[in-house]
């Protein structure tokens, strides 16, 4: 069982550059989310999608868009990069349990380098 | 929104000791609080969860309390192994939006 598959792992991009964070789940979940992790800053919400067609901006959602036409598919895009966006990147799902999120299960993240 | 916050930042501890995480949230209607652990290289992982109708819970080495009144909670971990030594997030919501505490690096020296 694969889970949450992110791809890429790893990717270097020169200011200005867009890109597109691929992520994949198994689980049959309903919601899906893009986090990122900077030193110090725990893990702030991007965006995220409570269902196939719909998505919703989180905590820092400028320079980001995203997208979810199939179920099992979140994707995440940078339409013009900034340094600022350099981070580790976290893709994750859940299925809603008594009105709240239940277990997120994360992928193991896509490192991106704005240069 | 809800606001965590985490302390502390770094944590070292002697194998076998305890060590103690706490977290402390502004949202009063925030009702789930989960922990979770992230491994070298890995992404988070759940430990162990609260919900608001429970004080303490506990799983073998860890537990996790909850005070409503003073919208704080903490993690516990007892006779702390190698296999401990992580990074700590604890969490808060009351929907299905989770805001993360910034992360307690827990390092177990043998």
């Amino acid at each position: 069982n694969a889970g949450v598959t992110q791809t890429p792992k790893f990717r270097v991009l020169k200011t200005g550059q867009s890109m597109t964070l691929l992520c994949a789940q198994d689980m049959n979940h309903e919601y899906m989310y893009w986090y990122r992790q900077d030193p110090g800053m725990g893990l702030r919400l991007i965006h995220y999608s409570v269902g196939e067609g719909t998505t919703a901006k989180g905590e820092v959602p400028d320079g980001y868009n995203v997208s979810r036409l199939k179920k099992q598919n979140f994707l995440l895009g940078l339409e013009s990069a900034a340094p600022s966006q350099t981070s580790v990147y976290f893709c994750a799902s859940t299925r809603p349990l008594a009105g709240v999120t239940g277990e997120l299960f994360f992928g193991e993240g896509s490192r991106l380098t704005v240069l | 929104g809800e606001n965590v916050e985490q302390h502390p930042s770094t944590l070292s501890v002697q194998e076998g000791d305890s060590a103690v995480i706490k977290c402390t949230y502004s949202d009063s209607a925030s009702n789930y609080f989960p922990w979770y652990k992230q491994e070298l290289g890995k992404g988070p992982q759940l430990i162990i969860d609260i919900r608001s109708n429970v004080g303490e819970k506990k799983d073998q080495r860890i537990a996790v309390t909850l005070n409503k009144t003073a919208k704080h909670f903490s993690l516990h971990i007892t006779e702390t192994q190698p296999e401990d030594s992580a990074v700590y997030f604890c969490a808060a919501t009351n929907d299905y939006k989770l805001s993360f505490g910034a992360g307690t690096t827990v390092t177990v020296r043998a």
